[in-house]
């Protein structure tokens, strides 16, 4: 079945650094949705993105779609201790309509 | 617009007891999934249900575990004779009309086997 995997694991960086998180798919993927988790709470989505090539920004996120559609990376410019929590990609896998989900990337942010 | 109702929110069982868990899902959505998580760890698909159908369920196990969405009340995840591997977070999900909808999610039962 569809599988995104995606990377680092984790990431510790210093407040106001910057952060990247990678996805990737052996397989051309119809879209890939961004989700974020805090310590102890529940994904919250992020963004969509479905077309070739597309960016798209929420204030200090980027997130982009790669042209053959089979990877994605979220960025994060000046990390806050806010941005603390988990970093989840998705999509959709098989023609059953389930949405899979990379292992994800837990950042951690140091005042 | 309550979000997605998921109870209990902790739920703590003996090995050999019966857990269910419930699900609400947000106002309008007929899609319904469920995702178990263990600590540190991602979420793992379970099962996808429409309104009185199962539609996927490939990533729940065989044996023990069933899950359904009537056409009146909530989703149920029912887990027999629990074993303590069965540990994790248990999270619901609905979307209003599937595939390449955002996934809304619950906060959650947190199941722990003693």
């Amino acid at each position: 079945g569809q599988q995104v995997m995606q990377i680092p694991q984790y990431q510790h960086v210093q407040e106001g650094e910057d952060f990247t998180t990678y996805c990737n798919s052996s397989t051309t993927l119809s879209n890939i949705q961004w989700y974020k988790q805090r310590p102890g709470g529940h994904p919250v989505f992020l963004i969509q993105l479905v077309k070739s090539g597309e960016v798209k920004k929420q204030k200090r996120l980027t997130f982009q779609f790669g042209e053959a559609k089979k990877n994605s990376s979220l960025h994060i410019t000046a990390t806050q201790t806010t941005d603390v929590g988990t970093y989840f990609c998705a999509s959709y896998g098989g023609s059953q309509g389930n949405l899979i989900f990379g292992k994800g990337t837990k950042l951690s942010v140091k005042p | 617009n309550a979000g997605v109702m998921q109870n209990p929110r902790h739920l703590v069982r003996r090995r050999g007891q019966e857990a269910r868990l419930r699900c609400s899902p947000m106002k309008g959505h007929s899609h319904v999934y469920w995702y178990r998580q263990l600590p540190e760890e991602g979420l793992k698909f379970m099962v996808y249900l429409q309104k009185e159908n199962i539609i996927d369920e490939s990533g729940m196990p065989k044996e023990r575990f069933s899950a359904e969405f009537p056409k009146e009340g909530p989703s149920i995840l029912r887990i027999q004779q629990v074993v303590r591997g069965d540990s994790a977070a248990y999270f619901c999900a609905s979307s209003l009309t599937g595939e390449r909808s955002p996934l809304h999610f619950g906060n959650g039962t947190r199941l722990t086997v003693t």
